[in-house]
């Protein structure tokens, strides 16, 4: 799976929109970019994912670039309850007898203040 | 119901303890994933199960004993544990790990302390 490049951390201001970037310039043809969330104390939680297109979902949107060598997770308008650390995954999307490997970098450490 | 319901939520063990993880999913998942993960660090998988068989071990020392007696229970076995196993164990599970578009459902975990 590709690797992925994510800042450490990063703060936003309550209501204002938090948009997160990821890099993963080695990305293959086939491979999916995932978007998961760990709020303290709890077990990561999916957002969302996308292979080319832009997505988006009730918690979020996802924006690919054309080359498919970044993406930005938009939390549209940022909670306390957003206050998280955020893991962009980059993860093929058939895997014949490896089994499905979730592998997670460091993620953003996002604190959304008041 | 879309829950994964890990218990212990916490365990103290001596490193001559025998302790066992519980995990349960009844969302018809196929897959179910150990992960350990320690403190201000990403998890990191330690075994897969699909269709109730071991598919994937990521070199886990032995002491780590995982099961899988049904379709909805996962174990973990620990035996002769060292410190430095001390960490939140998380279990998660997915309708099958072969599925293009599979996405990992988790438990809260379960806090180990290993003195």
């Amino acid at each position: 799976d590709a690797k992925t490049t994510q800042p450490p951390s990063m703060d936003c201001a309550e209501g204002r929109a938090a948009n997160l970037p990821c890099n993963h310039s080695t990305i293959s043809g086939n491979e999916y970019v995932y978007w998961y969330r760990q709020i303290h104390s709890q077990g990561p939680q999916y957002i969302i994912h996308g292979l080319k297109n832009n997505e988006t979902n009730e918690m979020a949107s996802l924006i690919i670039t054309e080359d498919r060598k970044s993406s930005t997770l938009i939390l549209p308008h940022a909670t306390l309850r957003d206050t998280a650390v955020y893991y962009c995954i980059v993860r093929v999307a058939v895997i014949k007898a490896a089994g499905n490997k979730l592998t997670f970098g460091g993620g953003t450490r996002v604190l959304v203040k008041p | 119901d879309t829950e994964v319901t890990q218990t212990p939520k916490h365990l103290v063990m001596g490193m001559t303890n025998k302790k066992s993880l519980k995990c349960e999913q009844h969302m018809g998942h196929r897959a179910m994933y150990w992960y350990k993960q320690k403190a201000k660090k990403p998890p990191e998988l330690m075994f897969v199960y699909s269709y109730e068989k071991l598919s994937i071990n990521e070199s886990v020392p032995s002491r780590f004993s995982p099961e899988c007696p049904n379709s909805s229970l996962l174990n973990l076995h620990l035996h002769a544990l060292q410190p430095e196993d001390s960490a939140l164990y998380l279990c998660a599970s997915s309708q099958d790990i072969l599925q293009r578009n599979e996405k990992l459902f988790f438990g809260s975990g379960t806090q180990l302390s290993v003195l």
